[in-house]
């Protein structure tokens, strides 16, 4: 049963805390991305990987970071930078062979920050 | 990217056809339409995508005139399980990763 599994489904932390989101997939597609979104409001994206090793930043990457040293796993780590570390964030991936705008979302992980 | 508008909002009643309009006036040559589906706290479904004239599939058709600068989504007989948000989104077919632009989409809210 192939898709993208993101975890938890909840997160809580305090404040100046880093804290590490996992997203895996077993589409076996190249690129990879991290959204994020707001209530009421459209996606974000914070960072992409088109390639294991490599990724690139999106419009919302500060206080963020991330890793991809397999095909399978894209580890977004929110720091103690991030202002505003409390949303709803979204794993998701795509295979060249396609249209790159056709994604596969993960089910999410709803960040809470107090 | 060509910036998108749709509705803010839309109603409708079951079994009725929606149909939901997005502007892309400055849409470029190479960029294809694609829509999406969100529902509350799940991550958003790609539904169809299309460069011109009709695209139909098991779900839903996208109509897009030969100027190409709108595009509209039909949903044929709507339920109550449509009810989501619905996300246009425009740019070019790359083959490779590239940055998908989210909007506000329109928030359909079908009722009895």
């Amino acid at each position: 049963d192939g898709g993208i599994t993101q975890s938890p489904k909840y997160l809580f932390r305090k404040e100046g805390q880093n804290v590490t989101l996992s997203c895996e997939q077993n589409l076996n597609h190249d690129a990879m991305y991290w959204y994020r979104q707001d209530p009421g409001q459209g996606l974000r994206l914070i960072y992409y990987s088109q390639i294991v090793n490599d990724f690139q930043k999106g419009d919302i990457a500060e206080g963020y970071s991330v890793s991809r040293e397999k095909k399978e796993s894209f580890p977004l780590t929110v720091t103690s930078a991030q202002k505003n570390p409390t949303a709803f964030y979204l794993c998701a991936s795509s295979s060249p062979g396609t249209a790159s705008y056709e994604q596969y979302f993960g089910p999410g992980t709803r960040l809470t920050v107090t | 990217l060509a910036k998108t508008t749709q509705p803010i909002s839309m109603d409708s009643y079951e079994g009725q056809e929606v149909n939901i309009t997005c502007s892309h006036n400055n849409i470029a040559t190479n960029d294809y339409i694609t829509w999406y589906q969100q529902f509350p706290s799940q991550g958003p479904r790609f539904i169809i995508q299309g460069y011109k004239t009709k695209v139909t599939n098991e779900v839903a058709s996208l109509f897009i005139p030969a100027d190409r600068k709108s595009s509209t989504l039909s949903l044929p007989r709507v339920s109550l399980s449509d009810t989501a948000v619905y996300y246009c989104l425009v740019g070019p077919y790359t083959g490779t990763a590239s940055k998908l632009t989210f909007g506000t989409g329109t928030r359909l809210q079908v009722t009895l």
